[in-house]
């Protein structure tokens, strides 16, 4: 059965702060892994990872895809108010559907 | 580029009554498109993938009868919620895949927070 785990479930941190926010998966045929930002709408795309240890980066945002250990990391350095949301992680079956897997997600809340 | 959107954004309905929701790819073509609900901090939970042009595939446990999914063109899926109960009240969000090859990114329209009475 396909999943999605990540960890941990919910953080609070002060303005500032570093984070590390986790996914594993278990996706059958996996393709690629994506990362989605949630505020209080509908998730807004952070990353598309396809390739083991390589690094995607965008402003205070990186992360990166282990595909031997079958996980990813999102970091967040310097953390701001504005990154409050629940992050999601979703894995890719490779298919030509390209059904996602999500995860439970991560809700951050960053206190100033 | 890439924007998604579905209409009504909120609606509020007696259970019993039928509910329309759209999800228009506003600048691209989308072959696939995918329907989830979400309950208050819960995940993402698809309910079916729609193809254009051919019936839609339903998760285990989505009631096809229920929810009607229709892709009637490249830019436009609707999910009909018949006879809706307060059970059925959610938020339901649709993405779509654009149909150039190999792409798996999806883009989310805003959602529609159903509420039924």
């Amino acid at each position: 059965e396909d999943k999605v785990v990540q960890s941990p479930l919910s953080l609070v941190v002060h303005e500032g702060d570093t984070v590390t926010l986790n996914c594993s998966y278990e996706v059958t045929n996996f393709r690629s892994l994506l990362w989605y930002k949630q505020e209080k709408k509908a998730p807004t795309f952070l990353f598309m990872l396809t390739s083991s240890g390589i690094e995607k980066k965008s402003g205070r945002l990186s992360s990166i895809l282990d595909k031997k250990e079958l996980f990813s990391i999102l970091n967040i350095t310097a953390t701001q108010t504005g990154d409050s949301a629940i992050y999601l992680c979703a894995g890719v079956r490779g298919s030509t559907l390209g059904r996602l897997y999500f995860g439970r997600g991560t809700q951050l809340t960053v206190w100033p | 580029g890439a924007v998604v959107s579905q209409h009504p954004s909120w609606v509020i309905c007696k259970s019993g009554t039928s509910v329309k929701i759209e999800c228009r790819s506003l600048d691209f073509q989308a072959t696939t498109m995918f329907w989830y609900r979400q309950f208050p901090k819960q995940s993402l939970m698809l309910m079916a993938t729609s193809n254009e042009g051919s019936k839609a595939t339903y998760e285990q446990g989505v009631e096809k009868d229920k929810f009607l999914i229709n892709h009637a063109s490249l830019t436009l899926s609707t999910l009909t919620v018949t006879s809706a109960h307060p059970e059925d009240s959610s938020f339901y969000i649709c993405s779509a895949r654009p149909g150039t090859s190999g792409s798996n990114e999806q883009f989310f329209g805003p959602g529609t927070r159903l509420t039924v009475l």
